[in-house]
């Protein structure tokens, strides 16, 4: 069954940065897209950007431009997400998400919490 | 930018609810989404080309519309079904989500 494993929960000062791992299995991974989003405590869904693990290829949103990394490390078959310069209000649920190009996001991770605290 | 109205929603298990989600702009009906998220949870799809149910999901979740206008509803909620509610538009960058509406017991 198509599985999104997530890395735990991290707590991180400000300024630091945040490695989050999505390592995805139950199918074959070149065929999908992988979306991160994030969720601050009491808030909506934030979509930080898109990987491609066939070709590497990413496209992030407007606001995280500069300070976030998405890879994928074929060696383990898993999606990285950084996030650096960290501030209190990165705190947040970090997911990453499935889909195929155009198409919709039925596989979601549980979920990694980071928590931006001095 | 996509609006859901109303923020919140007090209902009684076995009404009907009406969750309403707008555009700034025309989105293409084939990538207008909706997902039901619990606390604690990771969101779940449920509605995918704005009308068609995601595997699993009950026949009282279905969604309509086009354009700029688009309404999932839950012909009886169910005591499962209180959660809050979010559309996207997946078609293409930014992938954006509506600030959600909560649907809570009366």
């Amino acid at each position: 069954q198509v599985q999104l494993l997530q890395s735990g929960a991290e707590v991180k000062k400000p300024g630091a940065s945040v490695k989050v791992s999505c390592k995805p299995s139950g199918y074959l991974i070149i065929n999908y897209y992988i979306h991160w989003v994030r969720q601050a405590p009491g808030q909506g869904l934030e979509w930080m950007g898109i990987i491609s693990p066939s070709s590497g290829s990413t496209t992030y949103a407007e606001k995280f431009q500069g300070r976030v990394t998405m890879t994928w490390d074929s060696s383990t078959s898993t999606v990285y997400m950084e996030l650096t310069s960290l501030r209190s209000d990165d705190t947040a649920v970090y997911y990453c998400a499935r889909a195929p190009r155009g198409g919709y996001w039925a596989y979601w991770g549980q979920g990694a919490l980071v928590t931006v605290s001095s | 930018v996509l609006t859901q109205s109303p923020g919140t929603l007090s209902l009684s298990p076995g009404e009907r609810a009406t969750l309403s989600c707008r555009a700034s702009q025309s989105v293409d009906s084939r990538y207008l989404a909706w997902y039901q998220q619990k606390p604690g949870q990771a969101p779940r799809l449920l509605i995918y080309g704005t009308s068609s149910r995601a595997t699993g999901i009950p026949d009282r979740f279905s969604g309509s519309g086009s354009g700029t206008d688009f309404t999932l509803t839950i012909s009886g909620l169910e005591p499962e079904d209180f959660a809050v509610y979010y559309c996207q538009q997946y078609g293409s960058s930014p992938f954006t989500f509506g600030p959600g509406t909560k649907v809570d017991i009366k």
